[in-house]
């Protein structure tokens, strides 16, 4: 089956500083790739997701880019802020009967200090 | 944009009963909804693949007997952890594919405590 690695697990940035998190990936069926930001005591949200037809994409300060050769995908957020503290996931499902089966990476806890 | 609504939020209950979670589609239809299971600063574990009108699927290592699954509707699939006990206290999270579009929306999340 899929198996996610998920990395850094802890991340600290100054307030206004870029933030990268990176996934890996081992089945190279899987082709849907969220990336998930939860808070404490509440279900998962989506913020941004890539299908594996395109590289990049882009949502204001939020960004994802995924290399299929290498099975990796990223998480980029441009001039952070204390409100984008929280724990990030990263995951990966595969389109067709199984889509939304998803396997989710460790976890990512991100700490934007003021 | 689509809500899924779990019930409880937080349960506590005594080692050795049985407790239901409720997980709905307010505002659109799901086939297919997915059940899963966080313990504290761990990540999300698929326990479970809850389909409208037929079993569910359960992952390798989810005891069928223990945590059965009805998926009886297009909008409701519930879980209900019999005889449980401390270890089974966790975070449980739904999440339900849309059958027209395919999107996925999660639920917030029902935290069990076993006493």
């Amino acid at each position: 089956g899929e198996n996610v690695e998920q990395h850094p697990s802890t991340l600290s940035v100054q307030e206004g500083d870029s933030a990268v998190i990176k996934c890996t990936y081992s089945d190279s069926a899987s082709n849907y790739f969220p990336w998930y930001k939860q808070e404490l005591g509440k279900g998962p949200q989506l913020i941004i997701d890539i299908r594996s037809n395109v590289g990049e994409k882009k949502d204001q300060r939020i960004a994802v880019t995924l290399n299929k050769t290498a099975k990796h995908f990223s998480l980029h957020i441009t001039e952070t802020q204390p409100e984008d503290s929280a724990v990030y996931f990263c995951a990966a499902s595969t389109r067709g009967t199984s889509y939304g089966k998803l396997t989710f990476g460790q976890g990512t806890i991100l700490t934007v200090h003021p | 944009g689509a809500v899924v609504s779990q019930h409880p939020s937080r349960v506590i209950c005594k080692s050795g009963t049985s407790v239901k979670i409720e997980c709905r589609s307010l505002d659109f239809q799901a086939t297919t909804m997915f059940w899963y299971r966080q313990f504290p600063k761990q990540s999300l574990m698929l326990m479970a693949t809850s389909n409208e009108g037929s079993k569910a699927t359960y992952e390798q290592g989810v005891e069928k007997d223990k945590f059965l699954i009805n998926h009886a509707s297009l909008t409701l699939s519930t879980l209900t952890v019999t005889s449980a006990h401390p270890e089974d206290s966790s975070f449980y999270i739904c999440s339900a594919r849309e059958t027209d579009t395919g999107e996925l929306f999660f639920g917030e999340g029902s935290r069990l405590t076993v006493l």
